[in-house]
């Protein structure tokens, strides 16, 4: 079945340093990717819709200067949170689809557990 | 506006039947999605329902009613590891996931 990897799953920062996350689709290729973020007893928050060649669609409120996103291959999308401070401390978590039409299930990467010190 | 609802918590006996609902409004609709989400950790997929009727897959099973706007996850012969979240979510007519806030599963002995 299709597998999306993503890396490293556990990272501890200091405050101001930024941090990259990596996406990666093992076995088909990924048009779009999704950055999710994820709070303690919350549902999933769609941060970023990340598109292969060209730049991510940001949803109202996310800080596209600080939540870089680039995807610059069809298998790999990577999500740096800039300048990290505590409060992005928190659950990341990516998603890759098999077609970009909605028809077919997500696969999620096993998420990265952020925490900024 | 888009909206998604499902109970916050729920509460069933291991080797019980569990019935989780998930009522959708959305611009449209392109196929309704059930999630299984164990605490810290991702998302798994469980069905995909875009036509009206019952899917079943083994111990779990999914309806979709798309003219009430209307879903729900049919757990059999629960487990304990089946304590987890339940995501509903919705792809609407642009094709966008629409989440929902997660049911909370718990199963007690």
């Amino acid at each position: 079945g299709a597998v999306v990897s993503q890396h490293p799953s556990r990272v501890i920062c200091k405050s101001g340093t930024s941090v990259k996350i990596e996406c990666r689709s093992l076995d088909f290729q990924a048009t779009t990717m999704f950055w999710y973020r994820q709070f303690p007893k919350k549902s999933l928050m769609l941060m970023a819709t990340s598109n292969e060649g060209s730049k991510a669609t940001y949803e109202q409120g996310v800080e596209k200067d600080k939540f870089l996103i680039n995807h610059a291959s069809l298998t790999l999308s990577t999500l740096t949170v800039t300048s990290a401070h505590p409060e992005d401390s928190s659950f990341y978590i990516c998603s890759a689809s098999e077609d970009d039409r909605g028809s077919s299930p997500l696969h999620f990467g096993n998420g990265t557990r952020l925490t900024v010190t | 506006g888009q909206n998604i609802d499902q109970p916050t918590e729920m509460t069933a006996t291991e080797g019980a039947i569990v019935q989780i609902n998930c009522t959708y409004q959305t611009s449209g609709f392109n196929g309704l999605f059930w999630y299984q989400q164990h605490a810290g950790e991702a998302p798994t997929f469980l069905s995909y329902n875009v036509l009206d009727g019952l899917e079943e897959k083994g111990r779990f099973s999914s309806f979709l009613s798309r003219s009430k706007g209307y879903s729900y996850l049919l757990l059999k012969e629960l487990q304990m590891k089946d304590s987890a979240s339940y995501l509903c979510a919705v792809t609407d007519s642009n094709y966008q996931l629409i989440w929902g806030a997660g049911t909370k599963l718990i199963i007690k002995p």
